[in-house]
C-alpha cells in the first residue's frame, strides 16, 4: 500500500532563515506526491505536486518541493520563511488506482519572528 | 461559488445516536470524499465517491455509512456514536481525482470542518 512519513511532529525556524519540512514516501509504482497546509481551524488548502518531470516543483506561497527518487523523499522547502507560514503541513501519495489521497500525520511548522 | 459546504460546524452527540454531516459542493465536481483529523494521526480517509451512484470505502470505514444520490451531496450518516469518533470531520471534493492518469487536476478542495464531540 501507498503510504508516506513525516518524521517530525513540529518544526522551529527563525523568520528569514530557510525552512525545510521533511516527507518520505512508500509506493509500488511510480509516485504521485501532494503538500497541503491547514491554518488554524480551516481546511487544507492545496500547495504542489509532483506527477513527472522536474524534480523541483515550485508550488503556492512561495514553497516549493524536491523530488528525490534514490531517497525516496518529496521535501517541502522555502528559502526566506515568513512567521505567516506558521501552520500545519501534510504530504500526501495518490493511491487506490488514483482514488484515494492518503495523508501523513502532519508537520507542525512555528516561524518566529 | 461556495465551493465545499459542510453543516453543522459543531455537533455534541451522546453515545448510540446517529446523526448525519451535510456536504455540498457547487463546482460539479464528480469525485468526493470524506476524512477524519486525529491529533497526531493526520487525515485518515473514511469513504469516498467517484460520482452518482458511486460509493467505496477509504482506511477507517467502520461505523460510517455514504450515499451519493446527486453529484452535488454527499452525506456522512453515524449509525450509532460511539466515543472514538469523536474528531474533525472534513468533506472534499475534486474535478478530476480518480480519473487516471494523473497530472491534469487532482487537486482536493477541503470544506471548513465539522468538530464532533460523543460523550
Amino acid at each position: 500500500a501507498q503510504s508516506v512519513a513525516q518524521p517530525e511532529d513540529q518544526v522551529n525556524v527563525a523568520e528569514g532563515n530557510p525552512l525545510t519540512v521533511k516527507c518520505t514516501y512508500s509506493v509500488s509504482g511510480n509516485p504521485y506526491l501532494f503538500w497541503y497546509v491547514q491554518y488554524p481551524n480551516r481546511g487544507l488548502q492545496f500547495l504542489l505536486k509532483y506527477i513527472t518531470g522536474d524534480n523541483l516543483v515550485k508550488g503556492s506561497y512561495g514553497f516549493e518541493a524536491e523530488f528525490n527518487k534514490s531517497q525516496t523523499s518529496f521535501h517541502l522547502k522555502k528559502p526566506s520563511a515568513l512567521v505567516s507560514d506558521s501552520a500545519l503541513y501534510f504530504c500526501a501519495v495518490l493511491s487506490g488506482g488514483y482514488n484515494k489521497l492518503i495523508f501523513g500525520a502532519g508537520t507542525r511548522l512555528a516561524v518566529h519572528p | 461559488n461556495a465551493g465545499v459546504t459542510q453543516t453543522p460546524k459543531f455537533q455534541v452527540l451522546k453515545t448510540g445516536q446517529s446523526m448525519t454531516l451535510q456536504c455540498a459542493q457547487d463546482m460539479n465536481h464528480e469525485y468526493m470524499s470524506w476524512y477524519r483529523q486525529d491529533p497526531g494521526m493526520g487525515l485518515r480517509l473514511i469513504h469516498y465517491s467517484v460520482g452518482a451512484g458511486i460509493t467505496d470505502q477509504g482506511e477507517v470505514p467502520n461505523g460510517y455509512n455514504v450515499s451519493r444520490s446527486t453529484t452535488e451531496d454527499f452525506p456522512l450518516r453515524l449509525l450509532s456514536a460511539a466515543p472514538s469518533q469523536t474528531s474533525v470531520y472534513f468533506c472534499a471534493s475534486s474535478p478530476l481525482l480518480g480519473t487516471a492518469p494523473p497530472g491534469t487536476n487532482e487537486k482536493l478542495f477541503f470544506g471548513s470542518g465539522t468538530q464532533l464531540s460523543v460523550l
